[in-house]
């Protein structure tokens, strides 16, 4: 299994643009979570979905933030506009009910805000 | 009150001893308890899971956990300089759901 897969690794943007980071599940994980870490706040969970479904977004900062699972697959997280204070390495991670709650963590991507 | 609370260290401890690792959280009906390490640069990854209390063995880890005194730690023996690392706690609530909240970290540091 090629594991979690986020995608862009690394993003640079400038301040107000739209931000969409994106991740690929692993087959058969029917839980995903999305968190971001900052040396100040270490790793916070923003929003997680099960079977599709956001179960508990009480994490994500404000309306700037949304995130989608449309299909079993693919998860996104879209930051619009973007601030300098959203610099941060979003990691993905994805769970299955059979794996015990143990969490698989995509890459990450290293997200620049200027 | 933070959920999950570990002393960010770092701790530092000669290769070849015992390295201690503590965590405390706050939601007293908590049922499953992880500890996750991570390198600098890298995704965290799991290394042990414990659910009920007293100790869990997996080679040079041994995982401990005291509900009563809602209190995990890990310890890892005969240290190397290879378990340089964070090491997180991570802990999901009875919930009924898979939410998993992560404590700051302990940057351990293992001296060759």
């Amino acid at each position: 299994d090629a594991g979690v897969i986020q995608s862009p690794r690394h993003e640079v943007t400038e301040m107000g643009q739209e931000v969409t980071l994106r991740c690929k599940p692993i087959s058969g994980h029917n839980s995903l979570f999305w968190y971001r870490q900052t040396m100040m706040r270490g790793l916070e969970l923003l929003i997680y979905f099960n079977n599709n479904v956001p179960i508990d977004d009480s994490g994500m900062p404000e309306d700037r933030f949304s995130a989608k699972m449309p299909n079993a697959s693919f998860s996104t997280l879209k930051i619009q506009p973007s601030e300098p204070r959203d610099s941060a390495v979003y990691f993905c991670a994805s769970s299955s009910d059979r794996a015990n709650e143990k969490l698989f963590f995509g890459s990450g991507t290293q997200l620049s805000v200027l | 009150q933070k959920e999950v609370e570990q002393n960010s260290g770092p701790l530092s401890v000669p290769e070849g001893a015992i390295a201690s690792l503590n965590c405390t959280y706050s939601d007293r009906v908590s049922q499953s308890f992880f500890w996750y390490r991570q390198y600098s640069g890298k995704s965290p990854e799991l290394i042990m899971s414990i659910y009920s209390n007293g100790d869990k063995e997996d080679g040079r880890f041994t995982a401990q956990l005291n509900k009563a005194s809602q209190y995990v730690s890990l310890l890892i023996r005969d240290s190397q300089p290879s378990d340089s690392a964070t090491y997180l706690c991570a802990v999901i609530g009875d919930t009924g759901g898979f939410k998993t909240i992560f404590g700051a970290g302990t940057r351990l540091f293992v001296k060759a």
